[in-house]
């Protein structure tokens, strides 16, 4: 039973759809998070919510937006897709000062 | 949060244990230290944190200088398995604002 789960594994999709990557958590965490890992292998935060409140948006652009319908999921629909668009974004919880718990990640490949 | 150095590879024997050291000299005392680790392309891990005293647990220990300038993440008998990319990140925690930046990291290698 995976505890931060996100789907899908694998995105390819050409420029200019728009797409979604859905994560979910089983571990009553109050704290989500989406980060992108560009190909340099650079993570960098891009929001978080707080039961289902924005908390930090990192200059993100805003064809990226994040949904939190409840607690345990936190969506990221992406219009317009655009080729530096392409990475691996990872979702991530966090309960208090405790460590975070990271999804196993989302390839998105824009051609 | 305060800046961390670390070393950008080291290399360690399988079996032996592995001293991954981060400098935080500019840490202030409301920030913990972090350890995470990214093995190949898959999700971050948590390994350990600590705030002023040494931590262990069953992956690894964290040794933090009494200063709290620096710190050494050991694991103590490495293995293959523990080929990774290995951040120390310093971080206060803000409530629900906290969040965690990483740096480039030390990328582990462990050879027979």
């Amino acid at each position: 039973d995976t505890a931060v789960s996100q789907t899908p594994k694998y995105l390819v999709t050409q420029m200019g759809n728009d797409k979604s990557i859905k994560c979910e958590q089983n571990l009553g965490h109050d704290t989500m998070y989406w980060y992108k890992q560009d190909s340099k292998k650079f993570l960098k935060i891009m929001f978080s919510y707080n039961n289902k409140e924005l908390i930090i948006n990192e200059t993100v652009p805003n064809r990226f937006s994040p949904k939190s319908p409840d607690k345990a999921h936190l969506n990221l629909h992406i219009n317009s897709l655009e080729l530096g668009d392409s990475a691996v974004y990872f979702c991530a919880t966090r309960r208090g000062v405790g460590g975070y718990t990271f999804g196993s990640g989302t390839r998105l490949t824009v051609v | 949060d305060a800046k961390t150095t670390q070393p950008p590879s080291m290399d360690c024997a399988e079996g032996r244990a592995a001293n991954l050291p981060c400098n935080h000299s500019t840490i202030s005392g409301n920030e913990y230290v972090y350890w995470y680790r990214q093995i190949h392309s898959q999700g971050p891990q948590y390994i350990i944190h600590g705030l002023k005293n040494n931590e262990t647990n069953e992956m690894a220990s964290l040794i933090i200088t009494e200063d709290r300038k620096s710190s050494t993440l050991i694991l103590p008998h490495a293995t293959l398995r523990d080929t990774a990319v290995y951040y120390c990140i310093v971080r206060a925690y803000t409530g629900t604002a906290s969040k965690l930046t990483f740096g480039t990291g030390t990328r582990l290698q462990v050879t027979l």
